[in-house]
C-alpha cells in the first residue's frame, strides 16, 4: 500500500525566501505524481503534474522534481510571497491505477 | 484549466434530512470521478470512485447505503448523504478526471461543507 508523507508539516517563513517542499512515498511503481494547493476551505488546485517518465516539471515561480528511484519529490518556490500562503498536498498515482494516495500537506505562511 | 463545480459549496441541515452535492466537469468529459471527505487540518480521504453507467466502488469503512454516488453521465456525478446526523459533519470535496486523457490529472470542485444540526 502506497503511503506518502510530506515533511515540514507547517512552515513560516518571510517574504522573498526561496522554498523547498518535501514529499516521500513508499511504493516507486508510481504513475503519476501531482502537486496541489489547497486555500483555507476551499477545494484544490492543481499546480503541477509530473508523469513517471518525466523528473521535472515547471511553472512560473514553481519547479517539482521527481526521483523515483529515492521515492522523493520536491517543490521548489522561489521568491516566495504572502499570496503563497496556503496548504500544499502532494499526491501519488500509483502504476495500474490513477487513483491517488495524498499526503497530509504542508502549511505555509509566508509573512510581509 | 479544466473546471469542476462544486454545488452546493455549504449547506446546513437538520439531523435526519437527506443532502444531495452535485460535481460537474464544465468543460470536458470525466470518465472518472472520485469523492472525498476532509476533516479540519487532515488531509482527504477517499470515499469513493464512480465512473459513468456504473456502480460506485467504496473504499473500506465508506457505507454505501449512507453516502449514495451516482455518475449519470460524463459530467455530472452527485453525492447523496442519507439521514444525516451530526458525525455526517464534513467538507466533501469531488474531483474528476478526463475521458481519454491518459494523464490521470485531477481537477477538483470547490468543495461544499455540510453541517447536520
Amino acid at each position: 500500500k502506497q503511503e506518502v508523507t510530506q515533511i515540514p508539516a507547517a512552515l513560516s517563513v518571510p517574504e522573498g525566501e526561496n522554498l523547498v517542499l518535501n514529499c516521500s512515498f513508499t511504493d516507486s511503481a508510481i504513475y503519476n505524481l501531482q502537486w496541489f494547493r489547497q486555500d483555507p476551505g476551499k477545494g484544490l488546485t492543481s499546480l503541477l503534474l509530473i508523469q513517471s517518465s518525466q523528473r521535472e516539471q515547471t511553472s512560473g515561480r514553481l519547479n517539482a522534481s521527481l526521483d523515483k528511484s529515492s521515492g522523493r519529490s520536491t517543490l521548489y518556490i522561489a521568491a516566495s510571497q504572502p499570496g503563497d500562503s496556503a496548504t500544499y498536498l502532494c499526491a501519488v498515482a500509483t502504476g495500474g491505477s490513477y487513483i491517488p494516495t495524498f499526503g497530509r500537506g504542508t502549511s505555509l505562511i509566508v509573512h510581509p | 484549466g479544466a473546471v469542476v463545480s462544486q454545488h452546493p459549496s455549504w449547506v446546513i441541515c437538520k439531523s435526519g434530512t437527506s443532502v444531495k452535492i452535485e460535481c460537474r466537469s464544465l468543460d470536458f468529459q470525466a470518465t472518472t470521478m472520485f469523492w472525498y471527505r476532509q476533516f479540519p487540518k487532515q488531509s482527504l480521504m477517499l470515499m469513493a470512485t464512480s465512473n459513468e453507467g456504473s456502480k460506485a466502488t467504496y473504499e473500506q469503512g465508506v457505507e454505501k447505503d449512507k453516502f449514495l454516488i451516482n455518475h449519470a453521465s460524463l459530467t455530472l456525478s452527485t453525492l447523496t448523504v442519507t439521514s444525516a446526523h451530526p458525525e455526517d459533519s464534513s467538507f466533501y470535496i469531488c474531483s474528476a478526471q478526463r475521458q481519454r486523457l491518459n494523464t490521470g490529472e485531477l481537477f477538483f470542485g470547490e468543495g461544499s461543507r455540510l453541517t447536520v444540526l
